[in-house]
């Protein structure tokens, strides 16, 4: 059974730090691998998505990579702002079926202190 | 365009009750999800949809039921509400099958079940 593990659990930074959120998984057999950002009382928005042929994406300030054969994945934040604290999940998909049924890491609580 | 558009935004239960939560897509996408979300559990599938009339079961299906009578509209049903159940509910929905894409979320149902 995949498990996605997300650590820390809680992270604080001073603004304008450059920061690394990691993600494992178990089973290195996935088909994507998908960054998202919650921020309290809201649902997920969709930050990056990596497909499994892909070693990084970017989108701004943020940069993940994947290292499908390590079970790991890094968003890299850069030049972190106030704004960016928020809860970030990592999620997997199975390579079977396509129907993407994710599973989540529980987070990183990413705090920016101004 | 207003994306995934859950109602209702909160509930309150009493134990036995029945209800049903409604979940509204406008983006003519294939697939839809139905997720719950508690505190140091992280986000689980509960049932999902590949297209419209067609449901199949998550990781946590027990006690809910859902229907997709129509592509735009995924329906999660509770027959005899328990607190066990109270969380954070989420819908979401993604293009189809392979196509890459992230999966798009609601802003949750908060139901408590007293």
């Amino acid at each position: 059974k995949q498990e996605v593990t997300q650590i820390p659990a809680a992270l604080s930074v001073p603004e304008g730090e450059n920061l690394v959120l990691n993600c494992s998984f178990t089973d290195s057999a996935i088909y994507n691998l998908q960054w998202f950002r919650q921020d309290p009382g809201k649902g997920l928005t969709s930050l990056l998505l990596i497909q499994s042929s892909q070693r990084e994406q970017t989108s701004g300030r943020l940069n993940a990579s994947l290292d499908k054969s390590s079970g790991r994945s890094t968003l890299y934040i850069a030049a972190s702002q106030p704004g960016d604290s928020a809860t970030y999940l990592c999620a997997v998909s199975p390579p079977q079926g396509g129907s993407e049924k994710l599973v989540f890491g529980k987070g990183t609580k990413l705090t920016v202190n101004p | 365009n207003a994306g995934v558009t859950q109602t209702p935004k909160f509930r309150v239960l009493k134990t036995g009750q029945s209800m049903t939560l409604l979940c509204a897509q406008d983006m003519n996408h294939e697939y839809m999800y139905w997720y719950r979300q508690d505190p140091g559990m992280g986000l689980r599938l509960i049932h999902y949809s590949v297209g419209e009339g067609t449901t199949a079961k998550g990781e946590v299906p027990d006690g809910y039921n859902v229907s997709r009578l129509k592509k735009q509209n995924f329906l999660l049903g509770l027959e005899s509400a328990a607190p066990s159940q109270t969380s954070v509910y989420f819908c979401a929905s993604r293009r189809g099958a392979y196509s890459n894409q992230p999966q798009h979320f609601g802003d949750g149902t908060r139901l408590s079940i007293l």
